[in-house]
């Protein structure tokens, strides 16, 4: 059983280029959660997604970036005009139903972003 | 949201236990604790979770008092291996939907 999959799991990017980072979830999960990890800090929480829907996107910065999460195939998040503060790693996470800390996430290995 | 305190970094050697404490005096009745594990360039890994007392799996113990308002994670007869970060969170769907809150971990570094 295959768990969350992420690609690439290395990125380089120059400054105002686009990232387009990839997330396949667990087999039978539907919920996608993206989180990004700048380096030397913690983990911090940028959208939740569910198939078709951005359930929570409180900790996506406001401008340049997107997430989906179509019907079909993996949930994109998408870094537009990319600057050097956006290198980091950014982890992708799935569970099958709604979770808060009750329910276990599950995490992809990253994709390392390095703007030049 | 309860905000979680724990040691920024621990030493142990091979084969002895290892405590780690997180305080969270702001828990909500609702809060569970879980704890997550992460290696260099790896995704978190749930290691255990609770809501209260004693919990215990194949790869840890989770010590939670009457109050909830701190909890231990042990490892037994850590090994090299278990040189990580580990991350406490507390939280609910109730309380912050479905975002993991991570704190900065503690880093721990086990020695031969």
């Amino acid at each position: 059983n295959a768990g969350v999959m992420q690609n690439p799991r290395h990125l380089v990017r120059r400054r105002g280029q686009e990232a387009r980072l990839r997330c396949s979830p667990m087999k039978g999960h539907s919920h996608v959660y993206w989180y990004r990890q700048l380096p030397e800090e913690g983990l911090k929480f940028m959208v939740y997604l569910q198939k078709e829907n951005i359930i929570d996107e409180s900790g996506m910065p406001k401008e340049r970036f997107s997430a989906e999460f179509p019907k079909e195939g993996p949930s994109i998040l998408r870094i537009q005009q990319v600057v050097r503060g956006d290198s980091a790693a950014y982890f992708c996470a799935s569970s099958p139903s709604a979770s808060g800390s009750e329910e276990t996430q599950y995490f992809g290995p990253g994709t390392r972003l390095l703007v030049l | 949201l309860a905000k979680t305190t724990q040691p920024i970094s621990m030493d142990s050697y091979e084969g002895q236990e290892v405590n780690i404490t997180c305080s969270h005096n702001n828990i909500a009745t609702n809060d569970y604790i879980t704890w997550y594990q992460q290696f260099p360039s790896q995704g978190p890994r749930f290691i255990i979770q609770g809501y209260k007392t004693k919990v215990k799996n194949e790869v840890a113990s989770l010590f939670i008092p009457a109050d909830r308002k701190s909890s231990t994670l042990s490892l037994p007869r850590v090994s090299l291996s278990d040189t990580a970060v580990y991350y406490c969170l507390v939280g609910s769907i109730y309380n912050q939907g479905g975002k993991l809150i991570f704190g900065q971990g503690t880093e721990l570094s086990v020695k031969p």
